[in-house]
């Protein structure tokens, strides 16, 4: 029940494209869903963040879209440019601040 | 900008032997995380630590790892008697509570 389950595993998606990663969870408890986004040899920096109260936020190229009834939620990197190659984590947990559990991962590469 | 700070980057040691990986968190956090990332794979959640004492631990976290807070400023884990599977990146992170987790650039353990 502590899972959360990420897809695609990998993404190729051209300049200018749109790259979409989708993650479900299954804990009712989860109240906070960050992304996380690692360069190699890096830690983890958060992205951006949503709580299941709104059902999209934005920020820059990057929005989350919260569907609370089927327990998804996505990522969307629009106009896509090869500096965010990089693997992309979803996670949950039950307040901000608190213990997070991450998705398997998605390594996006953005071809110029 | 403040950040968590991790030594050594990269451990190199042989199986049985104890490792002690250090961090130090960023100065007015008062939550503190180690997570684990096996090559490839997710990051996953080891121990929470808040007011000197451990909050709470995943079966990973037994009781070959020990985590200790020995000053103001450092945040240590260690393992006691080193096993081929324990060979991952090691990840710190902080908070201030409700917040963002601030992760290090992590401390990569080899185990041979």
């Amino acid at each position: 029940q502590q899972q959360v389950k990420q897809s695609p595993q990998s993404l190729i998606v051209q300049k200018g494209g749109i790259s979409i990663i989708n993650c479900a969870y299954e804990n009712t408890a989860f109240d906070y869903f960050p992304w996380y986004q690692q360069f190699p040899g890096k830690g983890p920096a958060l992205l951006i963040a949503i709580r299941p109260d709104v059902s999209e936020k934005k920020e820059g190229r990057f929005t989350i879209s919260f569907n609370k009834s089927a327990k998804q939620f996505s990522l969307h990197i629009m106009d896509s440019q090869p500096g965010d190659s990089a693997t992309y984590f979803c996670a949950a947990s039950k307040a901000a601040g608190n213990k997070l559990t991450f998705g398997g991962g998605t390594r996006v590469l953005v071809k110029p | 900008e403040p950040e968590v700070t991790q030594t050594p980057s990269h451990q190199v040691t042989q199986m049985g032997q104890e490792v002690i990986l250090r961090c130090v968190p960023i100065s007015n956090h008062l939550y503190f995380y180690w997570y684990r990332q096996i090559l490839g794979q997710k990051v996953e959640f080891l121990v929470s630590f808040y007011n000197n004492e451990i909050s709470e631990k995943s079966e990973i976290f037994d009781d070959q790892f020990s985590v200790e807070r020995p000053d103001g400023s450092n945040f240590t884990l260690k393992i006691r008697s080193t096993k081929l599977e324990d060979s991952a990146m090691y990840f710190c992170a902080s908070t201030v509570g409700a917040g963002e987790l601030f992760f290090g650039e992590g401390s990569r353990l080899t185990v041979l």
